[in-house]
């Protein structure tokens, strides 16, 4: 039961480098998250698509596209990797039903911009 | 908008309780969630309650609600070193426009000492 699979695990990339971070969940869920962690502020939302075919703004959304390929994919593209994107980044799923599902969490891909 | 905060650290003694605390500041209809991140892992979550409840009570874990005063707590009993590990504290409001977004705070360490 693999839940939210994410890759890769971990990535170095020099400034200016573009890459696309993988995400993947086998619970059938309608909604998926791309969120960012920092130290000492939590986690911060990057995008989300609430169901296949949408996409939305979260809080940080600058510097990220994102792209729902499909009921259970959703990836996270940096065109042009900075510094500032740095981070770890965490890729989450959920059904926004009545009581809605929490959301259940990838392991996170560990990225670093030289 | 809404905003979650916690305090950064905790340091208790095993065998103790721990108790951290979260307070929100969102409408008085929410769900409200307790996730656990252990080193180099994603979240995972703990346990979760509506407002419309006080308490919530499963083996160690005690979930304490205050709506008037918009805390919440997590009470850990008999804590082990297995408990150290960052907990966040999350708000879903229940008019969420669509996507079952959540708010997390900050985080808060908890350290378990011998």
């Amino acid at each position: 039961n693999a839940g939210v699979t994410q890759t890769p695990k971990f990535q170095v990339l020099k400034t200016g480098q573009s890459m696309t971070l993988q995400c993947a969940q086998d619970m059938n869920h309608n909604s998926m998250y791309w969120y960012r962690q920092d130290p000492g502020m939590g986690l911060r939302l990057i995008y989300y698509s609430a169901s296949e075919g949408t996409t939305d703004k979260g809080e940080v959304p600058n510097g990220y596209n994102v792209s729902r390929l499909n009921k259970r994919e959703f990836s996270l593209r940096l065109e042009s990797a900075a510094p500032s994107q740095t981070s770890v980044y965490f890729c989450a799923s959920s059904d926004p039903g009545n009581p809605p599902s929490p959301q259940h969490f990838g392991d996170g891909t560990r990225l670093s911009i030289l | 908008g809404e905003d979650v905060e916690q305090s950064l650290f905790l340091s208790v003694r095993e065998g103790d309780s721990s108790v951290i605390n979260c307070t929100y500041t969102d409408s008085s209809s929410t769900y409200l969630y307790w996730y656990k991140q252990e080193p180099g892992a994603g979240l995972q979550l703990l346990t979760y309650i509506f407002s419309n409840m006080d308490m919530k009570q499963d083996q160690r874990l005690t979930v304490l609600l205050n709506k008037k005063d918009k805390h919440l707590s997590l009470r850990i009993a008999d804590t082990q070193t297995g408990d150290s590990a960052i907990y966040f504290c999350a708000e879903r409001p229940i008019l969420t426009g669509g996507g079952n977004k959540l708010t997390f705070g900050t985080g808060t360490q908890l350290k378990v000492e011998l």
